[in-house]
């Protein structure tokens, strides 16, 4: 089975903290993302990685940084964080074979910036 | 205009009914089409995939694809309270790396 970890279920944080969110796959998947998803809006792509330190914007990247130092761990950075960055974020990971990018989820971290 | 877009709901069905869940997608390059599932508070998780024109049939769950019409739909036959959650339907392909657009999502609640 394909496992995604994302080192948090819940975080709290200060307006203004550097915030790290982890996450590991265990499939050797070359393809990582980053969403985060709010109410009425949907899932929205951060960035996305397609290999080791190799890093692509998604859609809503401002605010945000990446780091995929192993192939297994990419990690999002919120540099400083604001209350509007209060959300889910989910961890994906695929592999990369032409046409079926599936794609797998960690359990999501929840983030609340206060 | 949206690139995916889900009928809006909420979708409520009783008990033993089939539930239709319909998605159209704006990318004419578009290659594979995923439906997920996704309960309250927890992650998405694949339900169905499909890559061909017709039918794909998986236990009470049938995915159908026309992409003459741009056109991806899931039915869920003898729907239970269990699938009571919110279901994404995602395309792929005309982009690179596996990026998969999603579209916002039916909640579909099966009353007993």
């Amino acid at each position: 089975d394909v496992k995604v970890t994302q080192s948090s279920r819940y975080l709290v944080k200060r307006t203004g903290e550097k915030v790290f969110l982890e996450c590991v796959q265990d499939m050797d998947h070359e393809n990582m993302f980053w969403y985060r998803q709010d109410p009425g809006l949907g899932l929205r792509l951060i960035y996305f990685s397609y290999d080791v330190k190799m890093k692509e914007k998604g859609d809503i990247p401002e605010g945000y940084s990446v780091s995929r130092e192993k192939k297994e761990r990419f990690s999002l950075i919120l540099e400083s964080a604001s209350t509007n960055q209060t959300s889910m974020y989910l961890c994906a990971s695929s592999p990369q074979s032409g046409a079926k990018n599936i794609q797998y989820f960690g359990a999501g971290t929840r983030l609340s910036v206060l | 205009q949206k690139e995916v877009e889900q009928n809006s709901g909420p979708l409520s069905v009783p008990e033993g009914a089939i539930a239709s869940l319909n998605c159209t997608y704006s990318d004419r390059g578009s290659q594979s089409f995923f439906w997920y599932r996704q309960y309250s508070g927890k992650s998405p998780e694949l339900i169905m995939f499909i890559y061909s024109n017709g039918d794909k049939e998986d236990g009470r769950f049938t995915a159908q694809l026309n992409k003459a019409s741009q056109y991806v739909s899931l039915l869920i036959r003898d729907s239970q309270p269990s699938d009571s959650a919110t279901y994404l339907c995602a395309v792929t392909g005309g982009t690179s790396y596996g990026k998969l657009t999603f579209g916002q999502g039916t909640i579909l609640t099966v009353h007993p």
